[in-house]
C-alpha cells in the first residue's frame, strides 16, 4: 500500500461545475496535510493546508480532512480553465519529510 | 526577492559521468530538501537537511550525494551509479516543522 495515494485521472469536469479531488493516507500519526497546484513543465505551488478535522475554505478552494478515515479532499468551485494542472496531495509524515501522492491530472473543458 | 534559485535548467549528462545540481536559498530556512520527479508522477524524497552539515537519505538515495556545508546552499550530484538519472529535479526549502515547503523552478536532467 501507498504511503499516500490519489487517482491518477485524468479527471475530466466542464467549465463552472465542481471539481473533486481526493487522496488516502496510511499513517495514522500524520499531522499536516497539503494540496499543490502543478503546471506542465512547472514547480509545485502550495492551494491549501489543512491541520485538524474538517472543512477549510479559501475562495473557490475547499480542504476536507477527515483523520478518522485517514482521508483528504479538495474541492474546486467554479472551475477555470486556468485551473486545468496536476494536482498533488502531500502528507506529512514527522521529522519535517513530507510524502507526495502520485498527483491527478484535473481538465476543465470550457 | 527572497527564494529559491536552481541552475542550471536543463543539463544533460554523458554516460559514466557525474553532474551537479545547484540549489540556493536566500529564504534563512534551516531545513532543505531534493525531490525526483518521473513523467506522470508525483515527488519522491532523495535527500534531505535539516541543519547545516548534516543530512539524511530519503527513499531513493541510491546513486546520488549531496552536502550541506553552508545554510544557503544544498547541492546535488547525480553519480554514474544512478542508472536512470532522466527526471525532472525539485530543490525545497522550509522554515519548520508542519511548514509548506517553497519550491525552486527544477532541473530537467536528460541523458545523452
Amino acid at each position: 500500500q501507498k504511503e499516500v495515494e490519489q487517482n491518477s485521472g485524468p479527471l475530466s469536469v466542464p467549465e463552472g461545475a465542481i471539481a473533486s479531488l481526493n487522496c488516502t493516507y496510511s499513517d495514522r500519526g500524520s499531522q499536516s496535510f497539503f494540496w499543490y497546484r502543478q503546471y506542465s513543465g512547472k514547480s509545485p505551488e502550495l492551494i491549501m493546508s489543512i491541520y485538524s478535522n474538517g472543512d477549510k475554505e479559501d475562495g473557490r478552494f475547499t480542504a476536507q480532512l477527515n483523520k478518522a478515515s485517514q482521508y483528504v479532499s479538495l474541492l474546486i468551485r467554479d472551475s477555470q480553465p486556468s485551473d486545468s494542472a496536476t494536482y498533488l496531495c502531500a502528507v506529512n509524515r514527522g521529522a519535517q519529510k513530507l510524502v507526495f501522492g502520485q498527483g491527478t491530472r484535473l481538465t476543465i473543458n470550457p | 526577492d527572497g527564494g529559491i534559485t536552481q541552475s542550471p535548467k536543463y543539463l544533460f549528462r554523458k554516460e559514466g559521468q557525474n553532474v551537479t545540481l545547484s540549489c540556493e536559498q536566500n529564504l534563512n530556512h534551516d531545513a532543505m530538501y531534493w525531490y525526483r520527479q518521473d513523467p506522470g508522477q508525483g515527488l519522491r524524497l532523495i535527500y534531505y537537511s535539516q541543519i547545516v552539515n548534516d543530512f539524511q537519505k530519503g527513499d531513493i538515495a541510491e546513486g546520488y550525494s549531496v552536502s550541506r556545508e553552508k545554510k544557503e546552499s544544498f547541492p546535488l550530484t547525480v553519480t554514474s551509479a544512478q542508472k536512470n538519472p532522466t527526471a525532472f529535479y525539485l530543490c525545497a526549502s522550509t522554515p519548520g516543522s508542519n511548514e509548506k515547503l517553497f519550491f525552486g523552478s527544477g532541473t530537467q536532467l536528460s541523458v545523452l
